[in-house]
């Protein structure tokens, strides 16, 4: 089936501006998480969403970063007035809670380029 | 919270030769463990996880990790690396006992010389 989906895969924006980046996860997965992937930090934590229930935010790095899940499926991740020190992959994941499929599924990611 | 701590940044073998790559954990609780590769240009897959039962996991391609509690340690070992193994593994740790929360290292790049 499809996997997880992400969009766009790369996006450029000039410091100060917004960016929305997009989450498809897996159908059925009640669980979604985004990561910020850059050079020599491997993978940073920064939100997950499980269920109904509230979100773990905390790994946002600050109150520019918010994202919300609408339906328990689509994900989108906002970056209010972007930094340099922003530009990373962002990455998106899915899971499905099972003992046996306890087993995060990865998009491709979105490159973010703030110039 | 739960931490995780990878202790090699960049790895470079021969094919052939022995791997262990260390990875340490830090939460008191209950843990569930995991091994991600990512191949260059690929997405982060699953090499194997632990939740509970024999300490030592046999995952995909010949590759196992060992938990060892009193030593809050998840190494992988693969006994004879090809230059196919040629990637980027990150170690990754859930507090099982707690929430769904999954905290990666800072991962290991691993260059395999043919």
């Amino acid at each position: 089936g499809a996997g997880v989906s992400q969009s766009p895969s790369n996006k450029v924006t000039e410091k100060g501006k917004d960016v929305e980046l997009r989450c498809d996860p897996i159908s059925g997965h009640t669980a979604l998480y985004w990561y910020r992937q850059s050079l020599g930090q491997g993978l940073e934590f920064l939100i997950y969403f499980q269920g109904n229930s509230a979100p773990d935010k905390s790994g946002l790095p600050s109150d520019r970063f918010s994202a919300e899940r609408t339906g328990g499926s689509v994900s989108t991740l906002t970056i209010q007035r972007t930094q340099q020190e922003d530009s990373a992959v962002y990455l998106c994941a899915s899971m499905h809670r099972g003992v046996e499929s306890y087993e995060q599924y990865f998009g491709p990611g979105t490159r973010l380029t703030v110039t | 919270a739960q931490s995780v701590s990878q202790h090699n940044h960049h790895v470079i073998l021969s094919e052939a030769a022995s791997l262990e790559l260390g990875c340490n954990y830090s939460y008191g609780g209950t843990v569930n463990l995991f091994w991600y590769v990512q191949y260059p240009g690929q997405h982060l897959q699953l090499l194997l996880k632990y939740f509970s039962g024999d300490p030592l996991v046999k995952g995909i391609k010949g590759f196992e990790a060992e938990f060892i509690k009193s030593k809050f340690s998840f190494n992988l070992r693969k006994p004879s690396v090809q230059w196919s193994d040629t990637a980027e593994y990150f170690c990754a740790v859930n507090a099982g006992d707690r929430d769904d929360k999954i905290i990666f290292g800072k991962g290991t790049r691993l260059h395999i010389l043919p």
